[in-house]
């Protein structure tokens, strides 16, 4: 069964901390995403990736990076958190030109 | 644009009835339409989708209706179940292979 696996399902972090969070696929898939959803504005993208090294803002990048050094992994990186950046932040994958997602299961973090 | 609106934000429907969901888009150049479903503490999942060159699908009891001139979308699903309660994305597909969600709708099955 194929699988998209987030590390963690719940973080509570402290203000001005580094959060990392990972995304693991075993698909093969080329394209993989970042989201955050929060109640009543749906699933808004932050970063997205089609490729090994390569990276693309989404609507909201702000004060998140991410990193993608092998084809499979995908890691999302809240510089310095921050209260709002509190949400449920879910990783997709998905085939080059293909339009079906791939979701984890979701990493729903506080920061405190 | 690239905004797909979704309405309503939340329905309350009984066990056996329809469950209609609706979205709208600008962009004519969207070109797969599919629908999400997520259940709580679940990531979403695929549950149907339509290419813009056909008006209709179905899957056993859900049902997407796709109108190109009105640039609008909807989900049915019949004789709706309990087990059918989640949150429902419907999204739209972009030239650049990225796909727009609307804003989810939170279903609710009563027995």
């Amino acid at each position: 069964d194929v699988k998209v696996t987030q590390s963690s399902r719940y973080l509570v972090k402290r203000t001005g901390e580094k959060v990392f969070l990972e995304c693991v696929q075993d698909m093969d898939h080329e394209n993989m995403f970042w989201y955050r959803q929060d109640p009543g504005l749906g699933l808004r993208l932050i970063y997205f990736s089609y490729d090994v090294k390569m990276k693309e803002k989404g609507d909201i990048p702000e004060g998140y990076s991410v990193s993608r050094e092998k084809k499979e992994r995908f890691s999302l990186i809240l510089e310095s958190a921050s209260t709002n950046q509190t949400s449920m932040y879910l990783c997709a994958s998905s085939w080059l030109g293909e339009g079906g997602y791939t979701f984890g299961s979701g990493t729903r973090l506080t920061v405190v | 644009q690239q905004q797909v609106k979704q309405s309503p934000q939340s329905l309350i429907v009984q066990k056996g009835g329809i469950s209609i969901i609706n979205c709208a888009y600008e962009n004519t150049a969207f070109d797969y339409f599919p629908w999400y479903q997520q259940f709580p503490g679940k990531g979403p999942a695929l549950l149907i989708a339509i290419r813009p060159d056909v008006s209709e699908k179905k899957e056993g009891r859900f049902t997407i209706s796709f109108n190109k001139s009105a640039k609008q979308f909807s989900l049915h699903i019949m004789d709706s179940q309990p087990g059918d309660s989640a949150t429902y994305f419907c999204a739209a597909r972009n030239q650049g292979g990225k796909l727009i969600f609307g804003q989810g709708t939170e279903l609710s099955v009563k027995p």
